[in-house]
């Protein structure tokens, strides 16, 4: 167990349907990062919280959406599924707000569009 | 568990013998760079880190090696192990202003019995 939990790890929805994500980071970890992973493809980056506060911006994509709550888990709004969003999204966690020191991820939630 | 990458390349390698795994970053800028391991059903996991002011450094049974010159990352494994099996990819970063972590695609490893 790393510490980061996310939830559900499996999710089997629609097209044009919208899910929520969640993730919760390491105790004492201020920082939650999200990832979406597709088959053959890297990690790519989608967003960054710090705090409570959006921090960092990657290839997301409009119809995504996420928020860091007052107790810092964080949730990744998925809209207007297309069957494309299929993918494994990871969480990860960090003391601060630096990209890449520290990480720590979650197991994931597998995705799946139909 | 999660099958991350069907069509990734693939290094079979006998348990016992070393791997090498090679990554080519992109951004000549970067400066930090991380090995990470994930296996099926699992997050990344962090292995080793190297920063750009080292060419090599050495962890339990990893080293990592760095070429500035030619863009190039490798990560050696020593006396590989059947828990070794997992896909393995490096990620970049440059650690000023606003940091944005570059993954790589990965190498899934196999480990022969």
């Amino acid at each position: 167990d790393s510490g980061v939990t996310q939830t559900p790890k499996h999710l089997i929805t629609a097209t044009g349907q919208r899910v929520t994500l969640r993730c919760s980071p390491r105790s004492g970890d201020l920082s939650v990062y999200w990832y979406q992973q597709s088959l053959d493809q890297g990690l790519q980056f989608l967003i960054q919280y710090y705090n409570g506060e959006e921090r960092a911006k990657g290839n997301i994509l409009e119809r995504f959406s996420a928020q860091q709550f007052p107790d810092l888990h964080s949730e990744l709004n998925l809209s207007s599924l297309e069957l494309g969003d299929s993918a494994l999204y990871f969480c990860a966690s960090s003391v601060d707000h630096l990209q890449g020191y520290g990480y720590t991820f979650g197991s994931g939630t597998r995705l799946t569009v139909v | 568990g999660e099958s991350v990458g069907l069509h990734l390349p693939t290094l079979s390698v006998q348990e016992g013998d070393n791997s090498i795994i090679n990554c080519a970053y992109s951004n000549s800028a970067s400066d930090y760079f991380i090995w990470y391991k994930q296996e099926s059903g699992k997050g990344p996991q962090f292995i080793i880190d190297i920063r750009s002011n080292m060419d090599k450094r050495q962890g339990q049974r990893v080293t990592v090696l760095l070429n500035k010159t030619v863009k190039h990352l490798s990560l050696q494994i020593a006396a590989t192990q059947p828990g070794d099996s997992a896909v393995y990819f490096c990620a970049e970063t440059v650690t000023s202003g606003t940091y944005k972590y570059i993954f790589g695609t990965g190498t899934r490893l196999k480990v022969l019995a």
